[in-house]
């Protein structure tokens, strides 16, 4: 009921290309949708998060798109670039205000490679 | 403020040693978060605080891990007798329950991690 399935587990693009990598949860409690971009060294750092409210949340080149019914999620990053090169985590997580908040189930983590 | 920030960063003991880590959160930030992450995986969590409370811990968090954040400012994990599983990185996260200009409320702050390699 916690997992959160994360797919490809890698993923090469040429630049200029879409990207496109995609979770699945079970918690249907899950109500925080959040993906974190992790260099080699570094701790992950959030990139876009969408609730369930929305169907899509575009920012820049980075798209959440939302299915609820389906209990799936993804992220679409547009003209992608060499210095995406890094690994992508999906992430669920309930509602604001309540004491689960902010504990994150993540993704398994897929590694983005953009070649130029 | 600069962000959280985690040390050490690289720990290398031999195993049954003990070792603590500290990390100290975004100032204004009253929720600490400790995860776990291992190679190829994705952070695991293990515990949080609000403030100087803690308030969940995970059944990862065996009896030889303890986490402390006494003045409710920059918190420790401790790990006891350590074992060559406990190897992985140990990742400190913030967040503000009423958000502000260092990020939304919730939002997750991640330190660079503290590295742990037991021999």
């Amino acid at each position: 009921q916690q997992q959160v399935k994360q797919s490809p587990q890698s993923l090469i693009v040429q630049k200029g290309g879409i990207s496109i990598i995609n979770c699945a949860y079970e918690n249907t409690a899950f109500d925080y949708f959040p993906w974190y971009q992790q260099f080699p060294g570094k701790g992950p750092a959030l990139l876009i998060a969408i609730r369930p409210d929305v169907s899509e949340k575009k920012e820049g080149r980075f798209t959440i798109s939302f299915n609820k019914s389906a209990k799936q999620f993804s992220l679409h990053i547009m003209d992608s670039q060499p210095g995406d090169s890094a690994t992508y985590f999906c992430a669920a997580s309930r509602r604001a205000g309540g004491t689960s908040y902010g504990k994150l189930t993540f993704g398994q983590g897929t590694i983005l490679t953009v070649h130029p | 403020d600069t962000g959280v920030s985690q040390n050490p960063r690289h720990k290398i003991t031999k195993r049954g040693q003990n070792v603590t880590f500290r990390c100290d959160p975004i100032s204004e930030h009253n929720r600490l978060y400790w995860y776990r992450q291992t190679l190829g995986q994705g952070p695991e969590f293990l515990t949080y605080f609000q403030n100087e409370a803690q308030l969940e811990k995970s059944r990862l968090l065996s009896d030889r891990f303890s986490a402390e954040r006494p003045k409710g400012s920059f918190s420790t994990l401790e790990i006891q007798r350590t074992e060559q599983g406990d190897s992985a990185m140990y990742l400190c996260a913030s967040s503000s329950l009423t958000g502000g200009t260092s990020g939304k409320a919730g939002e997750l702050f991640f330190g660079e991690g503290s590295r742990l390699t037991v021999l």
